[in-house]
Parts: structure tokens; sequence; C-alpha cells
């Protein structure tokens, strides 16, 4: 089974800043998916960003973007230029390649303040 | 974007009855729809997947007798939970795979808290 750990509950940033959440997986798979999901207040599951574990490349889109460390199984999601709607709960997911279930952290609560 | 819809969004039921939570793909064909329980402040966990036409796969610790999950079409899905007790309380959300722009990528309905009394 694939365990994913996000290590901070909590975390505020100041309005136009910039934070960073991390996250950690263990799997003995070579192909899979990754995942950031935000969930607002609304409870609304929305994707952020996904990962391909066979690129290289970090995932960017718009001021969201990942550092993956593939042969450290990590997984972090920055966000830059914070803006107020990004407040939410922050889930990192896994998927193993063919599979298609998600295997969610426990989630990082982002405030930004204003 | 592909949507999906979930309804009740939120229902009261007293406890021994059954309550039918709908799940459904607004303008996709969702080959595969997934079931979750959020508990307040805590992570999704998955209850099953469910494929159109066969019978849901349920994770291990779910009582499949006590969620019924039927998918009798390409764009519905639905759970019933049978005889609810007070700890069945919970929110409940589902995703659907559009199978067009890959299975990896699963969308996520807006939920339905259920409240046993």
């Amino acid at each position: 089974a694939q365990t994913v750990t996000q290590s901070q509950p909590e975390m505020s940033v100041q309005e136009a800043e910039t934070v960073t959440l991390s996250c950690t997986y263990d799997t003995s798979e070579n192909n899979y998916y990754l995942f950031w999901y935000k969930q607002p207040p609304s409870r609304q599951m929305i994707l952020v960003i996904r990962q391909e574990a066979y690129k290289q490349q970090n995932a960017t889109e718009n001021r969201f973007s990942v550092n993956f460390q593939k042969a450290a199984k990590s997984f972090s999601l920055k966000i830059s230029d914070s803006q107020l709607g990004d407040t939410a709960m922050y889930f990192c997911a896994f998927m193993k390649f063919n599979d298609y279930k998600l295997s969610f952290g426990a989630g990082t609560t982002v405030t930004v303040r204003a | 974007g592909a949507v999906v819809s979930q309804h009740p969004s939120r229902v009261i039921c007293k406890s021994g009855t059954s309550v039918k939570i709908e799940c459904r793909s607004l303008d996709f064909q969702a080959t595969t729809m997934f079931w979750y329980r959020q508990f307040p402040k805590q992570s999704l966990m998955l209850m099953a997947t469910s494929n159109e036409g066969s019978k849901a796969t349920y994770e291990q610790g779910v009582e499949k007798d006590k969620f019924l999950i039927n998918h009798a079409s390409l764009t519905l899905s639905t759970l019933t939970v049978t005889s609810a007790h007070p700890e069945d309380s919970s929110f409940y959300i589902c995703s659907a795979s559009d199978g067009t722009s890959g299975q990896e990528t699963q969308y996520f309905g807006p939920g339905t808290r259920l409240l046993v009394l």
C-alpha cells in the first residue's frame, strides 16, 4: 500500500508571498502519478497540478509549481504570489499507473493573510 | 472542464433509515466512479470503485452490504447507506474519470453531508 505523508498540518502566508507545502510518499512502483488537490471551505475538490513520474521536468500551472524529486520520493508544492482565494486545505495524492485509485495525504491547511 | 454533480448536497435522516446519494457526470461519460468518505478536518478515504455495468470493488474495511453502490449508466452512480446510524454521519464525495482524457484524471463532485440522528 502507498503512504502519502504531509508533515505540515497548517501553514500561514502573507498575501503576495510564497509558501511551499511538503509531501513525501512511499512506493515500490516506478510508474505513477502525483497530484495536488485544493479543497476550499466550499469543500469542492479542485485539481491544482499533476505530475507523471516518468517526466523529469517539474509541472507548472500559473502560480503553482512542484519540485518532484523521484529518488527522494518527494513532491512539494510552491504557491507563488499567494492570493486570498488560495486559502484552502491542500491534499497531496498518489496514483499507481493503470490503477486509478487515489491515496491522499492528511492535508495541509493554508491560510493567506491580507 | 468536466462537471460532476451530487444530490442531495445535505441530508438529515433518522437512525435505521436508508439514504441514497446520486453522483452524475454532466458532460462526459464516466466509465469509472469513485466514492470517498471524509470526516471533519481529515483526509478523503476511498470507499469503493464503481464501474459501469459491473459490481463495485470495495476497499478493505468497507461493508458492501451497508454501502450499496450501483453504476447503472455511464453518467450515474448511486451510493445507498442502508440502516444508517449516527457513526455513518460524514461527508461523502464522489469522483469520476473521463476515459477520453485519461482515467488518471478524476473530477470531483461537490459532496454530500449526511447527518444521522
